[in-house]
């Protein structure tokens, strides 16, 4: 089993839905949850980062972390079809100075 | 902020050349250095990082090995590159006090 696990997709859904992206992890040391958007032939951008529990909010975007399921989301509202990457769940314990990420999900935002 | 270099961004090598891929950071001092590999359509690979000059720790035995020769230089090598080893190398920056990273923009590497 991996320690963190994320669906690789494809997700497809039209454009102003509402996106769920989601990971499962293993490892209840896990402290620092971290999502990172890339798009084709580019390298990650850090898109949201969530210390321990609870709901942070940026624009359109909206992570949540429930530690006791140990199951982290994205959501985005109002999708536009600039939001067609690959989007990539990581995490680390604290000191790790390293991360586990996810396969990556990929979506697709049809206009 | 910093800004993460690296080149080249395109390479196409014959198998059983050597390789070097060099990152360069700037606007950040003693930060950790990683490489990371991504293959087509798979997710990222941890190959080595780096906390300080000349310290190095490799996650995958291959044949790839990796240098720290100054603060701010992360180096990937190879003496003779397979074809396994094609992929997009990511050089990322990370810092101790927050355990997020940042990532440059990547070389993408073809051997054939």
């Amino acid at each position: 089993q991996k320690e963190v696990e994320q669906d690789p997709g494809p997700l497809s859904v039209p454009e102003g839905a509402i996106v769920s992206l989601n990971c499962t992890y293993s490892n209840s040391a896990f402290q620092y949850f971290m999502w990172y958007r890339q798009y084709s032939r580019k390298g990650p951008e850090l898109l949201m980062y969530t210390y321990s529990s609870g709901n942070k909010e940026d624009g359109r975007f909206t992570a949540q972390v429930d530690k006791s399921s140990k199951y982290i989301s994205l959501f985005i509202r109002d999708s536009q079809p600039s939001d067609s990457a690959t989007y990539l769940c990581a995490m680390s314990a604290q000191g790790a100075q390293k991360l586990v990420f996810g396969q990556g999900t990929r979506l697709t935002i049809n206009p | 902020s910093q800004t993460i270099h690296q080149w080249p961004a395109t390479l196409v090598q014959p198998v059983g050349s050597p390789l070097s891929l060099e990152c360069t950071v700037e606007g950040t001092s003693n930060p950790n250095l990683y490489w990371y590999r991504q293959a087509a359509g798979r997710g990222l690979q941890l190959l080595f990082y780096s906390v300080g000059i000349g310290q190095i720790s490799s996650e995958v035995p291959q044949n790839l090995s990796a240098s720290r020769p100054q603060d701010r230089q992360f180096i990937l090598s190879s003496k003779k590159l397979l074809l396994s080893d094609s992929g997009f190398y990511l050089c990322a920056v990370g810092t101790a006090s927050t355990d997020t990273q940042y990532f440059g923009p990547g070389t993408r590497l073809t051997v054939l």
